[in-house]
Protein backbone atom coordinates (compact mmCIF):
# COMPACT_ATOMS: atom_id res chain seq x y z
CA UNK A 1 0.00 0.00 0.00
CA UNK A 2 1.44 3.54 -0.96
CA UNK A 3 1.78 5.37 2.34
CA UNK A 4 3.35 8.89 3.96
CA UNK A 5 3.83 8.88 7.16
CA UNK A 6 4.76 12.19 8.69
CA UNK A 7 6.38 13.37 12.28
CA UNK A 8 5.73 14.70 14.72
CA UNK A 9 1.60 15.19 14.47
CA UNK A 10 1.89 18.40 16.20
CA UNK A 11 4.87 20.51 16.97
CA UNK A 12 5.56 23.75 19.69
CA UNK A 13 8.59 25.46 19.58
CA UNK A 14 10.13 28.83 20.79
CA UNK A 15 10.76 31.79 18.10
CA UNK A 16 14.18 31.34 16.76
CA UNK A 17 14.02 27.86 17.09
CA UNK A 18 15.30 25.44 14.35
CA UNK A 19 12.59 22.93 13.32
CA UNK A 20 12.76 19.45 11.34
CA UNK A 21 9.41 17.79 10.30
CA UNK A 22 10.02 14.47 9.07
CA UNK A 23 8.06 12.54 5.97
CA UNK A 24 8.57 8.84 5.33
CA UNK A 25 6.75 6.61 2.25
CA UNK A 26 6.52 3.15 1.33
CA UNK A 27 7.81 2.97 -2.38
CA UNK A 28 9.06 4.57 -5.36
CA UNK A 29 8.54 8.15 -5.52
CA UNK A 30 8.99 10.20 -8.73
CA UNK A 31 8.83 13.54 -6.91
CA UNK A 32 7.72 15.16 -3.65
CA UNK A 33 6.00 18.19 -2.31
CA UNK A 34 6.14 20.67 0.90
CA UNK A 35 3.01 22.33 1.12
CA UNK A 36 1.66 24.96 3.70
CA UNK A 37 -1.37 25.24 5.14
CA UNK A 38 -2.39 28.28 7.16
CA UNK A 39 -5.63 28.00 9.52
CA UNK A 40 -8.62 28.35 7.27
CA UNK A 41 -6.74 29.42 4.24
CA UNK A 42 -5.08 28.31 1.32
CA UNK A 43 -2.32 25.80 0.34
CA UNK A 44 0.80 27.20 -0.28
CA UNK A 45 3.64 24.93 -2.19
CA UNK A 46 6.91 25.50 -0.59
CA UNK A 47 9.37 23.05 -2.74
CA UNK A 48 8.89 19.93 -5.06
CA UNK A 49 12.28 17.69 -4.93
CA UNK A 50 12.98 14.58 -6.44
CA UNK A 51 16.49 14.45 -5.19
CA UNK A 52 18.89 16.24 -2.95
CA UNK A 53 18.20 19.50 -1.39
CA UNK A 54 16.71 22.82 -2.06
CA UNK A 55 16.71 25.73 -0.21
CA UNK A 56 14.20 29.21 -0.31
CA UNK A 57 15.25 32.24 2.46
CA UNK A 58 14.76 30.00 5.96
CA UNK A 59 13.44 26.93 4.90
CA UNK A 60 15.45 23.61 3.57
CA UNK A 61 13.89 20.59 2.20
CA UNK A 62 16.12 17.33 1.17
CA UNK A 63 15.11 14.36 -0.07
CA UNK A 64 17.06 10.51 0.64
CA UNK A 65 15.82 8.24 -2.59
CA UNK A 66 17.47 5.32 -0.81
CA UNK A 67 15.90 5.86 2.59
CA UNK A 68 12.48 7.26 1.22
CA UNK A 69 12.87 10.15 3.18
CA UNK A 70 12.56 13.53 3.58
CA UNK A 71 13.05 16.27 5.66
CA UNK A 72 11.63 20.33 6.22
CA UNK A 73 13.74 22.30 8.05
CA UNK A 74 13.03 26.25 8.95
CA UNK A 75 15.59 28.19 10.33
CA UNK A 76 15.37 30.84 13.08
CA UNK A 77 11.44 30.08 13.11
CA UNK A 78 8.92 32.96 13.57
CA UNK A 79 5.60 32.66 14.96
CA UNK A 80 4.01 33.41 11.01
CA UNK A 81 6.06 30.04 10.70
CA UNK A 82 3.08 28.57 12.51
CA UNK A 83 0.87 26.43 9.79
CA UNK A 84 0.12 22.65 8.84
CA UNK A 85 2.74 21.81 6.60
CA UNK A 86 1.78 19.18 4.76
CA UNK A 87 3.86 16.24 2.77
CA UNK A 88 2.67 14.73 -0.74
CA UNK A 89 4.27 11.92 -2.91
CA UNK A 90 3.62 10.89 -6.46
CA UNK A 91 4.28 7.43 -6.78
CA UNK A 92 6.45 5.74 -8.93
CA UNK A 93 2.95 3.67 -10.19
CA UNK A 94 0.45 6.11 -9.08
CA UNK A 95 -0.98 7.30 -12.13
CA UNK A 96 -1.14 10.92 -13.22
CA UNK A 97 0.90 13.93 -12.05
CA UNK A 98 -1.20 15.94 -9.65
CA UNK A 99 -2.29 12.58 -8.51
CA UNK A 100 -0.84 12.94 -5.10
CA UNK A 101 -1.17 10.94 -1.98
CA UNK A 102 -0.82 13.41 1.42
CA UNK A 103 0.51 13.26 4.71
CA UNK A 104 -1.84 14.07 7.86
CA UNK A 105 0.22 17.26 8.15
CA UNK A 106 2.20 18.36 11.19
CA UNK A 107 0.75 21.07 13.34
CA UNK A 108 3.67 23.68 14.06
CA UNK A 109 2.84 26.76 16.68
CA UNK A 110 6.25 28.95 16.94
CA UNK A 111 5.43 30.92 20.18
CA UNK A 112 7.34 34.17 20.82
CA UNK B 1 -0.20 37.86 -13.08
CA UNK B 2 -3.64 36.72 -10.44
CA UNK B 3 -2.82 33.51 -8.81
CA UNK B 4 -5.21 30.09 -9.00
CA UNK B 5 -8.76 31.75 -8.42
CA UNK B 6 -11.37 29.57 -6.55
CA UNK B 7 -15.24 30.98 -5.92
CA UNK B 8 -16.99 30.74 -3.69
CA UNK B 9 -15.25 31.07 -0.97
CA UNK B 10 -18.02 29.70 0.83
CA UNK B 11 -20.89 27.67 0.14
CA UNK B 12 -23.83 26.60 1.94
CA UNK B 13 -25.95 23.75 0.46
CA UNK B 14 -29.27 21.90 2.06
CA UNK B 15 -29.16 18.29 1.56
CA UNK B 16 -30.34 17.34 -2.05
CA UNK B 17 -29.42 21.11 -3.75
CA UNK B 18 -26.40 20.64 -6.42
CA UNK B 19 -23.26 22.54 -5.16
CA UNK B 20 -20.76 24.11 -8.33
CA UNK B 21 -17.40 24.80 -7.90
CA UNK B 22 -15.18 26.73 -10.02
CA UNK B 23 -11.46 27.35 -10.65
CA UNK B 24 -9.54 29.53 -12.78
CA UNK B 25 -6.17 28.68 -13.19
CA UNK B 26 -3.10 30.91 -13.80
CA UNK B 27 -2.59 32.80 -16.25
CA UNK B 28 -0.50 30.01 -18.77
CA UNK B 29 -1.62 26.87 -17.22
CA UNK B 30 -3.92 24.10 -19.01
CA UNK B 31 -3.55 21.84 -16.19
CA UNK B 32 -5.81 21.69 -13.45
CA UNK B 33 -6.61 19.44 -10.15
CA UNK B 34 -8.93 19.26 -7.65
CA UNK B 35 -8.33 17.46 -4.49
CA UNK B 36 -10.73 16.92 -1.26
CA UNK B 37 -10.25 17.84 2.87
CA UNK B 38 -12.64 16.47 5.08
CA UNK B 39 -12.65 17.67 8.08
CA UNK B 40 -10.08 16.36 10.42
CA UNK B 41 -8.83 14.65 7.45
CA UNK B 42 -5.87 14.90 4.97
CA UNK B 43 -5.97 16.08 1.42
CA UNK B 44 -7.15 13.49 -0.97
CA UNK B 45 -6.42 13.93 -5.21
CA UNK B 46 -9.69 13.80 -6.92
CA UNK B 47 -9.17 14.49 -10.78
CA UNK B 48 -7.09 15.48 -13.04
CA UNK B 49 -8.46 17.94 -15.74
CA UNK B 50 -6.97 19.56 -19.00
CA UNK B 51 -8.79 21.74 -21.29
CA UNK B 52 -12.09 19.70 -22.46
CA UNK B 53 -10.22 16.40 -20.98
CA UNK B 54 -9.91 14.28 -18.41
CA UNK B 55 -7.14 12.86 -17.77
CA UNK B 56 -7.17 10.65 -14.28
CA UNK B 57 -10.86 10.54 -12.21
CA UNK B 58 -9.43 8.15 -10.40
CA UNK B 59 -10.03 10.04 -7.37
CA UNK B 60 -13.65 10.96 -8.08
CA UNK B 61 -17.02 9.28 -6.30
CA UNK B 62 -18.47 7.13 -8.58
CA UNK B 63 -22.05 9.16 -8.17
CA UNK B 64 -22.86 12.49 -7.95
CA UNK B 65 -19.24 14.08 -8.81
CA UNK B 66 -18.20 15.81 -12.09
CA UNK B 67 -15.67 18.00 -13.29
CA UNK B 68 -14.90 19.80 -16.82
CA UNK B 69 -12.33 21.93 -17.69
CA UNK B 70 -14.02 23.80 -21.06
CA UNK B 71 -11.84 25.03 -23.80
CA UNK B 72 -12.86 29.15 -22.66
CA UNK B 73 -14.27 29.07 -18.89
CA UNK B 74 -12.94 27.81 -15.36
CA UNK B 75 -12.80 24.41 -14.58
CA UNK B 76 -15.74 23.46 -12.44
CA UNK B 77 -16.45 20.61 -9.98
CA UNK B 78 -20.22 19.94 -9.72
CA UNK B 79 -21.96 17.67 -6.74
CA UNK B 80 -25.31 16.72 -7.65
CA UNK B 81 -27.92 15.72 -4.43
CA UNK B 82 -25.30 16.81 -2.06
CA UNK B 83 -25.09 15.19 1.32
CA UNK B 84 -23.46 16.29 4.75
CA UNK B 85 -20.91 13.87 4.38
CA UNK B 86 -19.88 16.49 0.90
CA UNK B 87 -19.21 18.99 3.08
CA UNK B 88 -15.50 19.65 3.12
CA UNK B 89 -12.80 22.11 1.56
CA UNK B 90 -12.30 21.40 -2.32
CA UNK B 91 -8.83 23.17 -3.68
CA UNK B 92 -7.88 23.21 -6.74
CA UNK B 93 -4.57 23.45 -8.02
CA UNK B 94 -3.14 24.52 -11.38
CA UNK B 95 0.71 23.49 -13.58
CA UNK B 96 1.76 25.10 -16.73
CA UNK B 97 3.09 22.12 -18.30
CA UNK B 98 2.76 18.72 -18.62
CA UNK B 99 5.45 16.38 -17.28
CA UNK B 100 6.58 14.25 -14.26
CA UNK B 101 8.10 17.02 -11.97
CA UNK B 102 5.47 19.96 -12.20
CA UNK B 103 5.57 22.44 -8.90
CA UNK B 104 1.82 22.95 -8.18
CA UNK B 105 0.12 26.19 -7.39
CA UNK B 106 -3.01 26.06 -5.35
CA UNK B 107 -6.02 28.01 -4.93
CA UNK B 108 -7.75 29.12 -1.90
CA UNK B 109 -10.33 26.52 -1.76
CA UNK B 110 -13.87 26.33 -1.57
CA UNK B 111 -15.61 25.29 1.71
CA UNK B 112 -19.12 23.54 1.30
CA UNK B 113 -21.09 22.82 4.19
CA UNK B 114 -24.13 21.10 3.66
CA UNK B 115 -26.70 21.46 5.75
Amino acid sequence: KNEVEQSPQNLTAQEGEFITINCSYSVGISALHWLQQHPGGGIVSLFMLSSGKKKHGRLIATINIQEKHSSLHITASHPRDSAVYICAVRFEEGGSQGNLIFGKGTKLSVKP
Amino acid sequence: NAGVMQNPRHLVRRRGQEARLRCSPMKGHSHVYWYRQLPEEGLKFMVYLQKENIIDESGMPKERFSAEFPKEGPSILRIQQVVRGDSAAYFCASSPLPGRREKLFFGEGSRLTVL
